[in-house]
């Protein structure tokens, strides 16, 4: 069974700053990771899919790179829509999600 | 553009099934896999299981011994039946359509969940 942790499980920004997520895995699981964003109230919406592709729609400022346990999710400059809780998804085995890191407002 | 529709009653008693339809429109259930997620008030999300449009599944071993996923063609819908519910299956329940992307000469196989419907709270309690 695959674990996956995230960190840090909460952080505090402002609007403009560089935002970097951690994804770690139990196994090695390649590239087989994805990335949500979950607003309060709504559905999941993906961001990123293979660790690194981008979504359609979503915004360049969104961007996902690793391989084998240890991944990352960078907004460039954090704008005021992007506050939300992010989830990290692998789909190596089964389809487990990260426990989440929820972005506020510094 | 499709678009997901939970729906289902919002309070089962403890013991029972819960019993959850999603309805798929503005496109074809045919040709994908489609998933149930789950999220407890205030806590992540846990993925239940999928169906194929043909039928076949693959579930949460967690929760298989109580999950029974199931598709209608007919109605552009799938299902899902949790037995033996207990307090801990009060959550918020989304249905998801799930693609299979295949890249590269061996033919690697990546699944996410592109498609979500807005969910809909369960809560069991008697």
């Amino acid at each position: 069974d695959i674990q996956m942790t995230q960190s840090p499980s909460s952080l505090s920004a402002s609007v403009g700053d560089r935002v970097t997520i951690t994804c770690r895995a139990s196994q090695s699981i390649s590239s087989y990771l994805n990335w949500y964003q979950q607003k309060p109230g709504k559905a999941p919406k993906l961001l990123i899919y293979a660790a690194s592709s981008l979504q359609s729609g979503v915004p360049s400022r969104f961007s996902g790179s690793g391989s084998g346990t240890d991944f990352t999710l960078t907004i460039s400059s954090l704008q005021p829509e992007d506050f939300a809780t992010y989830y990290c998804q692998q789909s190596y085995s089964t389809l487990g999600f990260g426990p989440g890191t929820k972005v506020d407002i510094k | 553009q499709v678009q997901l529709q939970e729906s289902g009653p919002g309070l089962v008693k403890p013991s029972e099934t819960l019993s959850l339809t999603c309805t798929v429109s503005g496109g074809s259930i045919s040709s994908y896999y489609w998933s149930w997620i789950r999220q407890p008030p205030g806590k992540g999300l846990e993925w239940i299981g999928y169906i194929y449009y043909s039928g076949s599944t693959n579930y949460n071993p967690s929760l298989k011994s109580r999950v029974t996923i199931s598709v209608d063609t007919s109605k552009n819908q799938f299902s899902l039946k949790l037995s033996s519910v207990t307090a801990a299956d009060t959550a918020v329940y989304y249905c998801a359509r799930r693609i299979t992307m295949v890249r590269g000469v061996n033919y690697y196989y990546y699944y996410y969940m592109d498609v979500w419907g807005k969910g809909t709270t369960v809560t069991v309690s008697s």
